[in-house]
This record gives structure tokens, C-alpha cells and sequence, in this order.
């Protein structure tokens, strides 16, 4: 069964410092997302992207962020100059559109600030 | 703008005995609703979702919620748990409208069975 992958799936940098996380979507999918979950929290929308361009995006996608996809598989999410409380679970999902349809989501990617 | 509450964040329950989770939403248009679950070190997987039609919903492992608009409720149960599915539970909502494809979760419960 295709499914979402991401890796790292643990990373841990130093404040200030640029965070590259990666997602391989399945690939018929034609949208893409990111959500975060800070521990005890809920998880939360980021950002979503169609056709190579950003679709919506939440308060909490501000310019240190970006999203790219690079070639045809990989879709990333950038963090420009990362802060402690950017500490969180980061999820990657994907579907075919429309928000009946299954968001299948990837195992996340635990990024810790120090 | 919507909303999910889960209001318990933790649910203990016996092995075979049945479970609820509860999951309150609150939103101005229509929505869609949908049930996710995590188990340790996985992904959100989906177990059910409702769209239109029947208030109740039958997903995978046994599963099955039933949405009910007068109380703005979307309740997750099982008649008779199993070990396997200690994990986090979400609930989560996305606009039925074009143009916002987002969900928005709850914080989730965590069931533990117990032996």
C-alpha cells in the first residue's frame, strides 16, 4: 500500500541555525501539507500545496517558512532560522483534493530547537 | 472559523469492554468529520469519516461513530476493545466548502486497555 514517508525522522539543531524537513508524498496525490504538533498540544495546520504553489496557510506560517517541491516527488519544508518553540512534531500529508478526501499523513519528523 | 474539543484526554478501559470518545465541533458552515488514530512512533491513520447521508459511520477495526447535528457531536465507540488498540485518537474537521482543504484536530485521546 503507498504511504507517506518523511525523514528525518528526528532532528535536533541549534537555534538560529536552518532545518530542511522532507516528505515523499504518494504519487498520484496532487495536494500537499504540513502540520505540527508541539508536544501536548493539538496538531495544527500549516500550510497546504497544489500545482506548485502555496494554497493556504495558517498564522503560524510566517516567513521563516517555506515549502518547495524540488522534483517530482519530494516535498520539503523549510525553516529559515529556527526558535526553540519551533520544537514539535512536524507532520507531512498528502491527497488527491478537495477536503472530503483522505489527508494520508507520514510518520512526522520530531524537530528539537536547543 | 472551527473548532474540535475532546474533552477527555485520557481513557482507561478494560479489555472487552466497550469504549466512547467523545468529540464536540463547532463551526458556522458545514463540515465534514473525520476520526484519526496514532499508534506509538506511526502516523495519523484514518479509522472513519463522515461526509453526507447516514449519522452512522462504520470504520476500520470495529470502530464506529455516529454524527449528530443537534449536539454538534461526532462520538467515536467500540463495543469491545482490544489491546492493539491502545493509541491516541483524533477527531478533525475540514470546511465541506471549496477552497479550504485544512483540518483542524482535537488534542487527542489517549486509550490505554488494560489486561
Amino acid at each position: 500500500e503507498p504511504e507517506v514517508t518523511q525523514t528525518p525522522s528526528h532532528q535536533v539543531t541549534q537555534m538560529g541555525q536552518e532545518v530542511i524537513l522532507r516528505c515523499v508524498p504518494i504519487s498520484n496525490h496532487l495536494y500537499f501539507y504540513w502540520y505540527r504538533q508541539i508536544l501536548g498540544q493539538k496538531v495544527e495546520f500549516l500550510v497546504s500545496f497544489y500545482n506548485n504553489e502555496i494554497s493556504e496557510k495558517s498564522e503560524i506560517f510566517d516567513d521563516q517558512f517555506s515549502v518547495e517541491r524540488p522534483d517530482g516527488s519530494n516535498f520539503t519544508l523549510k525553516i529559515r532560522s529556527t526558535k526553540l518553540e519551533d520544537s514539535a512534531m512536524y507532520f507531512c500529508a498528502s491527497n488527491l483534493g478537495d477536503s472530503s478526501d483522505t489527508q494520508y499523513f507520514g510518520p512526522g519528523t520530531r524537530l528539537t530547537v536547543l | 472559523a472551527q473548532s474540535v474539543t475532546q474533552l477527555d484526554s485520557q481513557v482507561p478501559v478494560f479489555e472487552e469492554a466497550p469504549v466512547e470518545l467523545r468529540c464536540n465541533y463547532s463551526s458556522s458552515v458545514s463540515v465534514y468529520l473525520f476520526w484519526y488514530v496514532q499508534y506509538p512512533n506511526q502516523g495519523l491513520q484514518l479509522l472513519l469519516k463522515y461526509l453526507s447521508g447516514s449519522t452512522l459511520v462504520k470504520g476500520i477495526n470495529g470502530f464506529e461513530a455516529e454524527f449528530n447535528k443537534s449536539q454538534t457531536s461526532f462520538h467515536l465507540r467500540k463495543p469491545s476493545v482490544h489491546i492493539s488498540d491502545t493509541a491516541e485518537y483524533f477527531c478533525a474537521v475540514s470546511y465541506s466548502g471549496a477552497g479550504s482543504y485544512q483540518l483542524t484536530f482535537g488534542k487527542g485521546t489517549k486509550l490505554s486497555v488494560i489486561p
